[in-house]
């Protein structure tokens, strides 16, 4: 079946470092790729998408490419901030409408 | 445009208890979603509503949740009898629903509600 893996946490890093968070999936069809974030307190929101291969989404400075050779939907970022902080899941979105979400990486950004 | 509302926020209840949760999603979405987020994990689908019938709810344990959606648009989940393992967050998410292009399906973005966070002692 359709799944979704991406690296534990927690992240910690220093204010303006480089931010990667590794996301693999496995699917068959075609899915759509997603980044959702959680910020303290706060619900779901969706940060970025790509919906076909070689795709780049991109939103408040993150960026993710969909690699369909590599079955990854990596999450980076060039130079962090501590509003940054919050947890990023990763989710796969089938045919059906379904999403399937990563377990999720805590990022903590450092001053 | 009001996003998708739930209520209560929080709810703490003994085993073998009842509750109820209510979703209203944001009008005009066809689709509503119910999702269950056990801490440290990412959300889990329990049933999905297009309009007000069923899609999938091949992973909601039909012997203790239920779910309905009268006249497409609010939604409740019940859990009847708790046990202790259904702590967690349950969110609800709503879409437009589907839109075809060229012959290939299209995804929308669902928007999640604040969430339900039940304790069960």
């Amino acid at each position: 079946g359709n799944s979704v893996t991406q690296m534990e946490g927690p992240v910690t890093l220093s204010e303006e470092a480089f931010l990667t968070i590794n996301c693999t999936y496995t699917a068959t069809g075609y899915p759509s790729l997603f980044w959702y974030v959680q910020y303290p307190g706060e619900g779901l929101q969706l940060l970025l998408k790509a919906t076909k291969a070689d795709d780049k989404g991109s939103n408040k400075g993150f960026e993710a490419t969909y690699r369909k050779e590599t079955t990854s939907f990596h999450l980076e970022k060039g130079s962090v901030q501590v509003s940054d902080s919050a947890v990023y899941f990763c989710a796969l979105g089938d045919s059906s409408y379904k999403l399937i979400f990563g377990s999720g990486t805590r990022l903590l950004v450092r001053p | 445009e009001a996003g998708v509302a739930q209520s209560p926020r929080y709810k703490i209840i003994e085993k073998r208890q009842s509750v109820a949760f209510w979703c209203n999603p944001i009008s005009g979405h066809a689709t509503l979603y119910w999702y269950q987020q056990i801490l440290g994990q990412g959300p889990k689908l329990l049933i999905q509503f297009q309009n007000n019938g069923v899609v999938d709810d091949s992973q909601l344990p039909k012997d203790r949740f239920s779910a309905e959606r009268l006249k497409g648009v609010d939604s409740t989940l019940k859990i009847q009898p708790a046990k202790l393992e259904d702590s967690a967050v349950y969110l609800c998410a709503s879409s437009y629903g589907k839109v075809l292009r060229r012959g290939r399906v299209s995804y929308n973005e669902q928007f999640f509600g604040p969430g339900t966070r039940l304790t069960v002692l």
